[in-house]
């Protein structure tokens, strides 16, 4: 089975700073890993995915990832916020090879962009 | 760019009445799932379901739930006597079915049950 653990549920940053949004997993298999954000009143989209090749992954909206298989962590990183960066970010894991395998979600990270 | 829909947005009802939740997947996907959200906890996996039937379904879906696609397009959930703990945002999700691709979800929908 698969954990996702989220550090921080809360998140407050300064407009134009830079941003750093924490995710480690747990897994006895490899692991797929994505990043979803969820705008209020909206759904989730999907922001980024790691599913092999490069550990460094990039996304929508300017947004960035790195997986690390030594620390089980997928870091999302972003290097200077906007306003409408405020959402609400998940991370998620499913196991590798098993197709169409529902999606593990971390508790979520609130980021709030203050002006 | 195709959306998964999903109606309604909000939904009340009272604890023990059914309530039906719909999702209507983007056209050329063939693989659905539901998850739900309980207020300020992780999204969860629910079910799973491919070629009108259940692939997958967690510990939570217990009898009380119901899948099906009754005409083809729709995709819908079915709760048969609701409980208090059922109040949670439903989100429907949709892959073509091919592989470990992208989920799309629905915006969701809120359920409170009184």
């Amino acid at each position: 089975a698969q954990s996702v653990t989220q550090l921080d549920s809360q998140v407050p940053v300064f407009e134009e700073a830079p941003v750093e949004l924490r995710c480690n997993y747990s897994s006895s298999v490899s692991v797929y890993l994505f990043w979803y954000v969820q705008y209020p009143n909206q759904g989730l989209q999907l922001l980024l995915k790691y599913l092999s090749g490069s550990t460094l992954v990039k996304g929508i909206n300017g947004f960035e990832a790195e997986f690390n298989k030594s620390q089980t962590s997928f870091h999302l990183r972003k290097p200077s916020v906007h306003i409408n960066d405020t959402a609400e970010y998940f991370c998620a894991v499913s196991p590798q090879g098993s197709g169409n395998t529902p999606l593990v979600f971390g508790k979520g990270t609130r980021l709030s962009v203050i002006a | 760019e195709p959306e998964v829909t999903q109606t309604p947005s909000h939904q009340v009802t009272q604890m023990g009445q059914e309530v039906i939740l719909r999702c209507v997947p983007i056209s050329n996907h063939l693989y659905f799932y539901w998850y739900r959200q309980i207020l300020g906890q992780k999204v969860e996996f629910l079910v799973s379901f491919y070629n009108n039937e259940i692939s997958e379904k967690s510990e939570i879906f217990d009898d009380q739930f119901s899948v099906e696609r009754p005409d083809g397009s729709n995709f819908t959930l079915k709760i048969r006597s609701t409980k208090l703990e059922d109040s949670a945002m439903y989100f429907c999700a949709t892959t073509t079915g091919q592989g470990q691709e992208t989920q799309y979800f629905g915006p969701g929908t809120r359920l409170l049950v009184l």
